[in-house]
C-alpha cells in the first residue's frame, strides 16, 4: 500500500525567507503527485501537481515542487514567504487515474512578521 | 473557488443519529470522493462514486454509505453516529479521463455530541 510522510508537523518561518516543506512517499512505481493548501476551516486547493516530464513543476502562488525519484521525495519550496501563506500544507499520491488520493498528515505553516 | 459546493457547511448531531451531507460536482465532472479529515490529521479516503456505482471504498464501517446521481451530484450517509465521526468531511469531483486531478469543496464540519 502506498504512503506519504511529512516529516515536519509544524515549522515556522519569517516573512521573506525561503521555505522548504518535505514529503517522502512509499510505493515502487512512480505515483502521480500533489501538493494541497488548506487554510483554517477551509476544504483542499490544488497547488501544484507531477504526472510525468519535467521534475521541476511551478504552481501557484509562486509555490514549486521538485519530484526526486532517487531519493522518492517530492518536496514544496518557495523563495520568498508572505504572511497569507499561513496554512497546512498536505502531500498526496495517486497510483492510477481514478484511484484514491492518499494523504500525509500535513504540515502546519506559520509565519513570522 | 473550484465549483463543488458542500452542505450543510456545520452540522451538531447526537450520538446515535443518522446524518446526509451533500455534494453538488463540478460541471463535467462524473467522478465524485468522500474523505473525513478529524481534526490535526490529513483527509483519509472513505469511497469513491464513478457514474453512479460506487468504485472503491476506504477502511470504513459499512455505517457509512452513499449515492450518486444521474447529475452527478452525490450524498454521504453515516447511520448510528459515533462521537469519533466529528470530523470534516470533504467531497471531492473529477473527471475520469483526467481523473488525476480532483477539485475539493469547503467541507462539512460534523460534530456529534
Amino acid at each position: 500500500a502506498q504512503s506519504v510522510t511529512q516529516p515536519d508537523i509544524h515549522i515556522t518561518v519569517s516573512e521573506g525567507a525561503s521555505l522548504e516543506l518535505r514529503c517522502n512517499y512509499s510505493y515502487g512505481a512512480t505515483p502521480y503527485l500533489f501538493w494541497y493548501v488548506q487554510s483554517p476551516g477551509q476544504g483542499l486547493q490544488l497547488l501544484l501537481k507531477y504526472f510525468s516530464g519535467d521534475t521541476l513543476v511551478q504552481g501557484i502562488k509562486g509555490f514549486e515542487a521538485e519530484f526526486k525519484r532517487s531519493q522518492s521525495s517530492f518536496n514544496l519550496r518557495k523563495p520568498s514567504v508572505h504572511w497569507s501563506d499561513a496554512a497546512e500544507y498536505f502531500c498526496a499520491v495517486l497510483k492510477s487515474s481514478g484511484d484514491k488520493l492518499t494523504f500525509g498528515t500535513g504540515t502546519r505553516l506559520a509565519v513570522r512578521p | 473557488e473550484t465549483g463543488v459546493t458542500q452542505s450543510p457547511t456545520h452540522l451538531i448531531k447526537t450520538r446515535g443519529q443518522q446524518v446526509t451531507l451533500r455534494c453538488s460536482s463540478q460541471s463535467g465532472h462524473n467522478t465524485v470522493s468522500w474523505y473525513q479529515q478529524a481534526l490535526g490529521q490529513g483527509p483519509q479516503f472513505i469511497f469513491q462514486y464513478y457514474r453512479e456505482e460506487e468504485n472503491g471504498r476506504g477502511n470504513f464501517p459499512p455505517r457509512f454509505s452513499g449515492l450518486q446521481f444521474p447529475n452527478y451530484s452525490s450524498e454521504l450517509n453515516v447511520n448510528a453516529l459515533e462521537l469519533d465521526d466529528s470530523a470534516l468531511y470533504l467531497c471531492a469531483s473529477s473527471f475520469e479521463a483526467v481523473g488525476t486531478e480532483a477539485f475539493f469543496g469547503q467541507g462539512t464540519r460534523l460534530t456529534v455530541v
